[in-house]
């Protein structure tokens, strides 16, 4: 079975605090996510990454960087912490195949809050 | 770009009647995929259904069927048999063919409670 994990389930940092989510696949997927997930919004794309060292930013990418040195794990990082990033933050991964699609796989989520 | 939107917010059914949950889109594309996935109570999310824009046969799994009609870029999804571990949110999304990465597109969500 795909595994993706994160880092933590809950999260308490302060206003301004650097924040660092990481996500961890274990199944040598090229492709990893970031989602928010916020009530009434569903789903919604931060930042997403074909393979190591590549990036692209998604729908939301302000506020937001990240890094992915390694093929298993990717980062999400809050520069600087605020109030509006209080949110639900998902992870997801999936295999690259040219001719067909393949889903994503989930994270547990991280349930962060900003105070 | 594409959009996904889900007009019910929550929905509920007896535990083994028939729900079906909304879903419409937008998309220029032609070849294109629709999902179902389904987010139980503080568990991970998980699909439920695929359906290829080029089929025309409705995808079934077990108990959840879709209904897509691709002229009217509607793509419901229907639970027959309900049961409480049905009860969670699901989101409809969407991903065009083409793109290397070809990221999600969700709806807003439905969350769906199953009564005893």
């Amino acid at each position: 079975d795909v595994k993706v994990t994160q880092s933590s389930r809950y999260l308490v940092k302060r206003t301004g605090e650097k924040v660092f989510l990481e996500c961890v696949q274990d199944m040598d997927h090229e492709n990893m996510f970031w989602y928010r997930q916020d009530p009434g919004l569903g789903l919604r794309l931060i930042y997403f990454s074909y393979d190591v060292k590549m990036k692209e930013k998604g729908d939301i990418p302000e506020g937001y960087s990240v890094s992915r040195e390694k093929k298993e794990r990717f980062s999400l990082i809050l520069e600087s912490a605020s109030t509006n990033q209080t949110s639900m933050y998902l992870c997801a991964s999936r295999i690259f195949r040219d001719s067909t699609y393949n889903e994503q796989f989930f994270g547990p989520g991280t349930r962060l809050t900003v105070l | 770009a594409q959009t996904v939107t889900q007009s019910q917010p929550e929905m509920s059914v007896q535990e083994a009647e028939t729900v079906t949950l909304s879903c419409t889109y937008d998309t220029s594309e032609n070849n294109y995929y629709l999902f179902w996935y389904k987010q139980p109570p503080s568990r991970q999310m998980i699909l439920v259904i695929r359906q290829e824009a080029y089929k025309q046969q409705n995808a079934t799994e077990n108990r959840f069927s879709v209904n897509f009609q691709k002229a009217a870029k509607s793509f419901s999804l229907k639970i027959s048999d309900s049961q409480l571990g049905d009860t969670a949110m699901y989101f409809c999304a969407l991903t065009i063919s083409s793109g290397s990465a070809r990221q999600l597109t969700f709806g807003s969500g439905t969350q769906l409670t199953v009564l005893p």
